[in-house]
């Protein structure tokens, strides 16, 4: 089983919509949870991110983290156009030297005017 | 608004050359990263370096890979005999600590080997 599994999509929603990405993951060790966006041929640039379990909420943005069921979720409201790119996840664990990232393959959205 | 730089944005290399991958992070920040990520894959974590020393790296970062911080403000990758399969997008990035976990990524780097 992969670490950390994210449907690769492509999603394709009208402006307006309500989009729900996900990923689940196996490593029960993962602490924090974030979410990067990624333009074509560009550096993910962070989102979110979430420690453990709960929800978090920034502007059109809601990020969910459901330990129990190592599932995590990122809803953007309203969509826009510009919210067209690649949505990652990425979680990684605490303490020692558990500092490295451990990415989803992205989602890829397109958001249709 | 502070950022990560990496310089070149696109490098093409024969097969065989060393490469330099340079990164500037973020100035305040102590623990610097390089991932990478081959066309139509996920970004890996190659390796983490702090306080002038290799943290932790991942199986794909062997001998062939090294890290070094020359100066103050800059943090490089090598690839000593580039090969075909190095070919990807190679990303630094940068955190404040340990406990941080907002990391912030330059915009990468385009290695093309030929």
């Amino acid at each position: 089983q992969k670490e950390v599994e994210q449907d690769p999509g492509p999603l394709s929603v009208p402006e307006g919509a309500i989009v729900s990405l996900n990923c689940t993951y196996s490593n029960s060790a993962f602490q924090y949870f974030m979410w990067y966006r990624q333009y074509s041929r560009k550096g993910p640039e962070l989102l979110m991110y979430t420690y453990s379990s709960g929800n978090k909420e920034d502007g059109r943005f809601t990020a969910q983290v459901d330990k129990s069921s190592k599932y995590i979720s990122l809803f953007i409201r309203d969509s826009q156009p510009s919210d067209s790119a690649t949505y990652l996840c990425a979680m990684r664990g605490s303490g020692g030297s558990n500092y490295k990232l451990t990415f989803g393959k992205g989602t890829l959205l397109t958001v249709n005017p | 608004e502070p950022e990560v730089t990496q310089t070149p944005s696109h490098q093409v290399t024969q097969m065989g050359q060393e490469v330099i991958l340079r990164c500037v992070p973020i100035s305040n920040h102590l623990y610097f990263y390089w991932y990478r990520q081959i066309l139509g894959q996920k970004v890996e974590f190659l390796v983490s370096f702090y306080n002038n020393e290799i943290s932790e790296k991942s199986e794909i970062f062997d001998d062939q890979f090294s890290v070094e911080r020359p100066d103050g403000s800059n943090f490089t990758l090598k690839i000593r005999s580039t090969k075909l399969e190095d070919s990807a997008m190679y990303f630094c990035a940068s955190t404040v600590g340990r406990g941080t976990t907002e990391a912030f990524f330059g915009q990468g780097t385009r290695l093309t080997v030929v």
